[in-house]
Formats: structure tokens, sequence, C-alpha cells
């Protein structure tokens, strides 16, 4: 199992474009969520997912859309960049539903770096 | 809301040595999860260990284990016989319990923890 993958590890953009951030686990899980770090800080929720095609906003959604149209996918969608987007973002995910077991242990993905100048 | 507080931005510990990282939260549910995550230079989140609230009996992994504190809401994290691979920022997180919750980890801000030959 390769656990949780996200493309890229890296990226630059300007103010103004866009760019999706790719999240795929192969662990079947039905949890999945987009967190942000910013420098100094703790994680953040962006958006989180409870299933294919269910999802819903986190604690710092603006400037950031997301869908879930299949169970290994959780893509992350910046319409318009702006310079309070730079941070580094995390994608993890957990089994969720009714298990409780282990506290639901969530899995991160290994972060991208984005810088919005 | 919960709030998840790590008062120490900063430590250092000695190799082969004891040293206590601090956390402490708020929140008004009564059962819950709490972890703690190590971020090494890789970025990578890496479960240490997990305490489920319920349980009165501190969790323990190898040379990670924790004093959780109910009623004061403290749950701090003791890495004894400390290693150069334990440098890392270490993060307390909270989740509640409810099924139907969102699941979503809170985050405190971090603690470097720096270990020295």
């Amino acid at each position: 199992n390769a656990g949780v993958t996200q493309t890229p590890k890296f990226r630059i953009l300007k103010i103004g474009q866009s760019m999706t951030l790719q999240c795929t686990q192969d662990m079947n899980h039905n949890y999945m969520y987009w967190y942000r770090q910013d420098p100094g800080m703790g994680l953040k929720l962006i958006y989180y997912s409870v299933g294919a095609g269910i999802t819903d906003k986190g604690e710092v959604p603006n400037g950031y859309n997301v869908s879930r149209s299949t169970t290994e996918d959780f893509p992350l969608r910046l319409e318009l960049a702006a310079p309070s987007q730079t941070s580094v973002y995390f994608c993890a995910s957990s089994k969720g539903l009714a298990y409780n077991g282990n506290g639901d242990e969530q899995f991160f993905g290994p972060g991208t770096r984005l810088t919005v100048l | 809301a919960q709030t998840v507080t790590q008062s120490q931005p900063e430590m250092s510990v000695q190799e082969a040595e004891t040293v206590t990282l601090s956390c402490t939260y708020d929140t008004s549910e009564s059962d819950y999860y709490l972890f703690w995550y190590k971020q090494p230079p890789s970025r990578q989140m890496i479960l240490v260990i997990r305490q489920e609230a319920y349980k009165q009996q501190n969790a323990t992994e190898n040379r990670f284990s924790v004093n959780f504190q109910k009623a004061a809401k403290s749950f701090s994290l003791k890495i004894s016989d400390s290693q150069l691979g334990d440098a890392a920022m270490y993060f307390c997180a909270y989740r509640s319990l409810p099924s139907g919750s969102a699941r979503q980890l809170t985050f405190g801000s971090g603690t470097q923890l720096t270990v020295l030959p």
C-alpha cells in the first residue's frame, strides 16, 4: 500500500492563478481531509469528506473547493490564488463511519508546499 | 469549539535524557481522543501515541508515555532515553468521539524539540 499520496510536492503560483492539489489513498478509507499548515502553526482543517459525493467545510474553507467523485481521490482546488494561501497542504484519510477503534487514526500524505507570489 | 494549547514553542534535551512536552486543551465533551504527532524535517506527520479520554490508564508506546489529567485537561508527552531521531516538531491534537462528528483533528501550535548529542 502506498498510503496517502499527494502531488505536486512543491508549486509556485502567481496571484490570481488556479491549480488543483491531488490526493489519492489506497486504503479504502471513507473519510478524507485537507489541512493547511502555516509557518510555526498547527494544522487547520479546510474541507473534509465522509464518502464519495459528500463534502463539507472545515475551519478555513474560503478560497478553496473540493470534490469527491471516487473513494480514492479528493482533489483540492484553488481558483484565484492569493498570497494568504501560501502554506503547506496536507491530505489525510481515516476509516470513518462507525469506526472508533484506535481513535479512527488519520494517515497523512507527505504534503504540498505552495507559494503564491 | 475545542482548543489545544502548547505553551512551549521550543524545548531541548540531552541525548539519553528525559523530556516532557506540555499540552492543555479546552472542551465541554466528556469523551474524546487525544494524540501526539511527530513532524520531522521531512514534514511527514507521524502518529506517536493516542489516549482515549474514558481510559484512566496512561498510554505508553516504548519510550513514549503520556500523563493524562482529565480534570485538569492536561495531556503531556514524556520521551525517555531521548535519541537524535526524536528531534522534530511535536503536535498535540484532539478529536471528538461521537461517530456523527466530522472527526477532524484540532491541533496545537507545536513544540520544536532539539536533541543535543
